[in-house]
């Protein structure tokens, strides 16, 4: 079964400091990965996918994700947090047979000024 | 902000009674994806419609339905609501066969007291 897995819960990072959300998956054949963000009230906001090809991918606002094969992991990066990057951060898998997405857990990223 | 659009954004209703939740899809899109949040948790996969038929379930009981009419544009219907089906209802629109992400509506906050 395909799964993904968002080890820590909470990520605290003094603004201007780099950041770093992990996420770790379970796939058979080739991964299609996601990273979604999700600010309070509010629905999933597209931030970046892995499809196939260079195995870091940039995306919206400053936020790039590194693909290791090796290592299944597929974690979520920016050079430099700022304090509106605060929020819920979800890695996912689309499911190979219909399309679904699989979730992790989330990892609550807190940025202090 | 993507295109999708969900009504109502809140509600609240009594356990027994049924609910509707709807949702307009992005320009484009013809697929549907229904999602339950509940409190801490990440999304969990309610079931999927293409071409008004549904195309792949979750774990979940038939007591949650849905349609997917002409337009794309899509209904969760929920019987016999249980204290526990209190969450955010989310729904994503994506194109079929295609690498392209899902777009999220912004949620339906479902209270069943």
């Amino acid at each position: 079964a395909q799964s993904v897995a968002q080890p820590e819960d909470q990520v605290n990072v003094a603004e201007g400091n780099p950041l770093t959300v992990k996420c770790t998956y379970s796939v058979s054949g080739n991964p299609y990965l996601f990273w979604y963000v999700q600010y309070p009230n509010r629905g999933l906001q597209f931030l970046l996918k892995y499809i196939t090809g260079d195995n870091l991918v940039k995306g919206s606002y400053g936020f790039e994700a590194e693909f290791n094969k090796s290592q299944t992991s597929f974690h979520l990066k920016k050079p430099s947090a700022l304090v509106s990057d605060s929020a819920l951060y979800f890695c996912a898998v689309r499911d190979i047979s219909g399309g679904k997405l699989i979730f992790g857990q989330g990892t609550e990223l807190s940025v202090k000024p | 902000e993507t295109g999708v659009t969900q009504s109502p954004t809140h509600l609240i209703k009594t356990r027994g009674q049924q609910v509707t939740l709807r949702c307009s899809s992005q320009s484009g899109h013809n697929t549907v994806s229904w999602y339950q949040q509940a409190l801490g948790q990440g999304p969990q996969f309610i079931f999927q419609y293409y071409r008004e038929e549904e195309n792949g379930r979750g774990n979940f009981p038939p007591r949650f339905s849905g349609l997917q009419f002409p337009n794309y544009s899509s209904e969760l219907n929920v019987n016999a609501l249980e204290l526990d089906d209190s969450a955010l209802y989310l729904c994503a629109s994506s194109l079929r066969d295609t690498n392209t992400e899902a777009f999220f509506g912004q949620g339906t906050r479902l209270t069943v007291v």
